[in-house]
Formats: structure tokens, C-alpha cells, sequence
């Protein structure tokens, strides 16, 4: 399957830093990602979807300017998470296509952030 | 709103027997269905999935899609200890477009 990485796995931040995930595809172009957050026990919820090159589109209920969504390159997709708050605690996912016409979805490793 | 229902378990079952995993979709335009396997603490990882309807087979899993009742499931046979893990039915609506979760079924395969 194709590779997508995702940094950092874990982080830990004061209440009202920000933080900045990264998510790369390694081995394709992925000119949309997606990124999804997910509670404990809960499902994954689809935050935005990450378009290359253009604005992304947040999923209702979600704070754009919050949760700051940056895809500069085919190959990278960055979440940022402003003015962190415990709430904010959760595990973040990013996911990408392969290409055209390939349905499949695939993971990063998951970014476990937890605000203090 | 489209949704994607799963029973959320957990469902247990011995080692060797055949695990099975429900999942139905609100949506019948519905085009592509997954099915992921999460580890706890671990991102979902792609171990099925189907198009058309029927059953699909690719190991000791299959998958089958009925789009008339808008139902998917997940047999695994031969269950093992390392199959326990948090079963996410994924439901497509849309060439290229996004995926919607379903709560996932926690499974637990006892030796």
C-alpha cells in the first residue's frame, strides 16, 4: 500500500501554544488529504479535507481558524492547532489517495496531542 | 445526513472460529466500501475493500456488499488472538471524495 508518514506521534503542549503536525506522502502526489480527529473509544470524524494548492474545506462544526490547514506541495499537508486547549486533546489522523481513480484510503501514524 | 452504523461490540468469540462484522449505510448512492482495522492507540489500517456487490475474498477475510439492503460485512475466518482489535466500516459517496466512519466494532478473539 502507499506510504504516508505523520509527525510527530505524540506531543504535549501548555494551554494556548500551538502546534504543528506534518503528514507527507512518501511514494505519490496526493493533491487532496484529509485530515480526521478521533476521542477515545469514539469513531474517526472528518475534520477538512486538504486541497494542494487552494483553500481547504473544513466539515461543519469545525474552527478554520483554529485548526489551520496548510498544503503547500503535492506531498505535504500540515494541521496547525492554534491557541491549544485541553479539549483539544485528542488524536490526530491524516489519510491520502494514492491517485486517479484509486478509492483507497491510507493512514499516518496518528498524532496523539495532549494539552495541559 | 449520511451516516454508517456499526454495533459497537464488543463482540467476543473463541480462537479458530469465524468473526462476523456488521455495517450498514444510510446513502444508496453509496460507490465504495472499506473495511479498516485500528489497534488501540494505533491509525486505521486498509484491510478490505469492495465495490460491487457479492462477496470478496482475500484470505482468511471476506468481505460482502449487498446494495439493495445497504449492508456491508467483514467474515474472518480462522479468528485469531491477533485479530482483536477495533473493526471501522468507511463508506465513499463519491469518486475521490471523502470517507464517512462508522463507530467501529471492538472485537476480542479469546485463546
Amino acid at each position: 500500500g502507499a506510504v504516508v508518514s505523520q509527525h510527530p506521534s505524540w506531543v504535549i503542549c501548555k494551554s494556548g501554544t500551538s502546534v504543528k503536525i506534518e503528514c507527507r506522502s512518501l511514494d505519490f502526489q496526493a493533491t487532496t488529504m484529509f485530515w480526521y480527529r478521533q476521542f477515545p473509544k469514539q469513531s474517526l470524524m472528518l475534520m477538512a479535507t486538504s486541497n494542494e494548492g487552494s483553500k481547504a474545506t473544513y466539515e461543519q462544526g469545525v474552527e478554520k481558524d483554529k485548526f489551520l490547514i496548510n498544503h503547500a506541495s503535492l506531498t505535504l499537508s500540515t494541521l496547525t492547532v492554534t491557541s491549544a486547549h485541553p479539549e483539544d486533546s485528542s488524536f490526530y489522523i491524516c489519510s491520502a489517495r494514492p491517485g486517479r481513480g484509486d478509492e483507497k484510503l491510507f493512514f499516518g501514524s496518528g498524532t496523539q496531542l495532549s494539552v495541559l | 445526513q449520511k451516516e454508517v452504523e456499526q454495533n459497537s461490540g464488543p463482540l467476543s468469540v473463541p480462537e479458530g472460529a469465524i468473526a462476523s462484522l456488521n455495517c450498514t449505510y444510510s446513502d444508496r448512492g453509496s460507490q465504495s466500501f472499506f473495511w479498516y482495522r485500528q489497534y488501540s492507540g494505533k491509525s486505521p489500517e486498509l484491510i478490505m475493500f469492495i465495490y460491487s456487490n457479492g462477496d470478496k475474498e482475500d484470505g482468511r477475510f471476506t468481505a460482502q456488499l449487498n446494495k439493495a439492503s445497504q449492508y456491508v460485512s467483514l467474515l474472518i475466518r480462522d479468528s485469531q488472538p491477533s485479530d482483536s482489535a477495533t473493526y471501522l466500516c468507511a463508506v465513499s459517496y463519491n469518486q475521490g471524495g471523502k470517507l464517512i466512519f462508522g463507530q467501529g466494532t471492538e472485537l476480542s478473539v479469546k485463546p
